[in-house]
């Protein structure tokens, strides 16, 4: 079955700090893809970073990166120098090649204390 | 610009009625989709459209009509309103059905009463 597994409902964090989000998924397909997203209060999706599984480096996106470890199946986000702007939840998804539908996680709530 | 753009952002409607939600994208995507966000924030699909086809059609009451006049629309239309179909509905596009991300607009939360 493809799943995916964000184990923490919830992260209180002080700013300036840095944060990983925790994502696991599961699938027998070697052709996916891995997304996170953050959706702030106002509602929105907003896309942060994809990870090819055949990518070799680790996705960077500005203070965002994607800790991605393909034998433990695990696709973590670090986020450097958090700021109070990252308050809102994030979500994981993996896309699997196969069909191409998009798998999400619960999400996470990221709070960053001042 | 917005880049994928859903009206109306709120609505509230009576049960039984019947309501749409329209979608557009001035991204040149081949690809659009529509998902369901539940109270405790799952984001489930219910349909997806590559050039006006459509590929995606999960297990969704069939009072659930996606139209797609082109490519850069797809809209939602609702009969019979209920209230467990009070949720936010988001609409997203992607370059291709296999493309990398896709781009969502600012979700309708719809409260049905």
């Amino acid at each position: 079955a493809q799943k995916i597994t964000q184990t923490q409902p919830g992260m209180f964090v002080q700013e300036k700090e840095a944060v990983t989000l925790d994502c696991t998924y599961d699938t027998s397909d070697q052709s996916y893809g891995l997304f996170w997203y953050k959706q702030p209060s106002s509602g929105e999706m907003i896309f942060l970073i994809y990870q090819g599984s055949y990518d070799e480096q680790n996705a960077t996106e500005g203070r965002y990166s994607l800790n991605f470890q393909k034998a433990r199946k695990s696709a973590n986000l670090v986020i450097s120098a958090s700021q109070l702007g990252d308050s809102a939840m994030y979500f994981c998804a993996m896309r699997v090649n196969s069909n191409y539908q998009l798998i999400w996680g619960a999400g996470t709530k990221l709070i960053i204390k001042p | 610009d917005t880049a994928v753009s859903q009206t109306p952002k709120y609505l509230v409607t009576q049960m039984g009625n019947d309501k749409s939600i329209k979608c557009e994208q001035n991204l040149g995507h081949d690809t659009m989709y529509w998902y369901k966000q539940d109270s405790k924030k799952f984001l489930k699909i219910m349909f997806s459209y590559n050039n006006k086809e459509l590929i995606i059609n999960e297990t969704v009451p069939n009072r659930f009509s996606p139209k797609s006049p082109d490519k850069a629309h797809l809209n939602l239309h609702i009969n019979s309103l209920e209230l467990g179909d009070s949720a936010v509905y988001f609409c997203a596009s992607s370059r291709s059905f296999e493309g990398s991300e896709a781009f969502f607009g600012q979700g309708t939360r719809l409260t049905v009463v």
